[in-house]
């Protein structure tokens, strides 16, 4: 079975701050992550995924994400943080093999403090 | 690419009542899924189809909730009958293979 955990239920930095948004995961094969953001009343928005190759993932809005295979992280990070961040942060996982199905972890609202 | 369609946006209805829920993927996609948002649960995903063919349905509730995709380009989601507690933000979202989901705006269900 497949999962993803977010530690943190929310998160505050202050705006031009630098911002980490964490996320661990177990799964069976290699992993397939991915980051979506859901902003108040709208549906969630592809933000960046690691498939293969460099370890650090770049995607939009300025975010990042570092992929750790020893630590089975994917933390979300972005280096100056912007009061329009704020918003609902999940974390997703695909097993490489088998079926499609995606795990989203639980979600983590991050509030920028201007 | 207009994305990901769901329609209603936004539904009203009285317990007891039969709630359909539609979605159109994005053309292309194979993998199609519905998935329940409140406060209380988070993100909950009820069904996954891929090519057309149900995967699994171990997150739908009960026999009240039944999905259907007749082809590639829509899928339903209906409810009957609809009770207060099934009240929730419904999305849909599709995806490539191994690619991103991509989500549609959601309907927001508020059953009276």
């Amino acid at each position: 079975a497949q999962s993803v955990a977010q530690p943190e239920d929310q998160v505050n930095v202050a705006e031009g701050n630098p911002l980490t948004v964490k996320c661990t995961y177990s799964v069976s094969g290699n992993p397939y992550l991915f980051w979506y953001v859901q902003y108040p009343n709208r549906g969630l928005q592809f933000l960046l995924k690691y498939i293969t190759g460099d370890n650090l993932v770049k995607g939009s809005y300025g975010f990042e994400a570092e992929f750790n295979k020893s630590q089975t992280s994917f933390h979300l990070k972005k280096p100056s943080a912007l009061v329009s961040d704020s918003a609902l942060y999940f974390c997703a996982v695909r097993d490489s093999g088998g079926y499609q199905k995606v795990t989203f972890g639980t979600g983590t609202k991050l509030q920028v403090i201007p | 690419d207009a994305g990901v369609i769901q329609s209603p946006r936004h539904e009203v209805t009285e317990m007891g009542q039969e709630v359909t829920l539609r979605c159109k993927p994005i053309s292309g996609h194979n993998s199609l899924f519905w998935y329940r948002q409140t406060m209380m649960r988070g993100l909950e995903l009820l069904i996954y189809f891929n090519n057309n063919v149900p995967i699994d349905d171990s997150g739908m509730p009960e026999d009240r909730f039944s999905a259907k995709m007749p082809n590639a380009s829509f899928s339903t989601l209906k409810i009957q009958p609809s009770e207060p507690r099934d009240s929730a933000v419904y999305f849909c979202a599709s995806s490539s293979q191994n690619g991103p989901f991509f989500f549609g705006p959601g309907t927001r269900l508020l059953v009276l």
